[in-house]
């Protein structure tokens, strides 16, 4: 059964760095989405992606924050230089046209 | 805007009872809602999801759902917990099938021997 694949599963980085974050949504897919999950806290919307281009951003996602879908596979979030909150889990989503979203396992990322 | 409520960050039930985890919707346009669960050190995993069609929606495990317009609430309900059920569970809502999707704060279910 494909699946959204996310690496690294966990990611540890000094504050101040730049990371980026990678996944492989499923190959007939055409929205991606990025999402988030502070340690006990609620999933929160980061971004979504259609046709090469940002279509919706919340809040959180600041100038620190780019998404790109570099070869037409891979689809990477990069945080410019990490502050201590950014410690979060990671989720990268993908769906086809009128179907529900798939979530990928995760990207435990520990600023430290 | 749309939002999704949660009753209980906690809902602890005996193996075998019923489960019955609460959420309330808000939405200025016929929503779709989902149930997403996260097993421990986990992803998201859809349980469920309600697209307008039949109002009372079977899942995977055992789970099924009820879209109540009245009450502006899709509880997320299974006759008999088993301990395989132990995770968080996500209620969400989306303005259609192509939009983001907002998820509540979770409630964790612990299943009781």
């Amino acid at each position: 059964e494909p699946e959204v694949t996310q690496t690294p599963s966990h990611q540890v980085t000094q504050m101040g760095q730049e990371v980026i974050l990678r996944c492989v949504p499923i190959s007939n897919h055409l929205y991606f989405y990025w999402y988030r999950q502070i340690l006990g806290q609620k999933v929160e919307f980061l971004v979504s992606f259609y046709n090469n281009e940002i279509s919706e951003k919340s809040e959180i996602f600041d100038d620190q924050f780019s998404v790109e879908r570099p070869d037409g596979s891979n689809f990477t979030l990069k945080i410019r230089s990490t502050k201590l909150e950014d410690s979060a889990m990671y989720f990268c989503a993908s769906r086809r046209v009128n179907t529900e979203a798939f979530f990928g396992q995760g990207t435990r990322l520990t600023v430290v | 805007a749309q939002s999704v409520t949660q009753l209980g960050s906690h809902v602890s039930v005996s193996e075998g009872a019923l489960v019955l985890l609460r959420c309330n919707y808000s939405s200025s346009v016929p929503p779709y809602l989902f149930w997403y669960v996260q097993y421990p050190n986990q992803g998201l995993q859809l349980l469920l999801k309600y697209t307008s069609a039949a109002t009372l929606v079977k899942g995977i495990n055992g789970f099924e759902a009820e879209f109540k317009k009245s009450e502006t609430s899709f509880h997320l309900t299974k006759p008999s917990a088993h301990m395989s059920d132990a995770a968080e569970y996500f209620c969400a809502v989306s303005m259609n099938r192509d939009d983001k999707i907002i998820f509540g704060k979770g409630t964790r279910l612990h299943i009781l021997p």
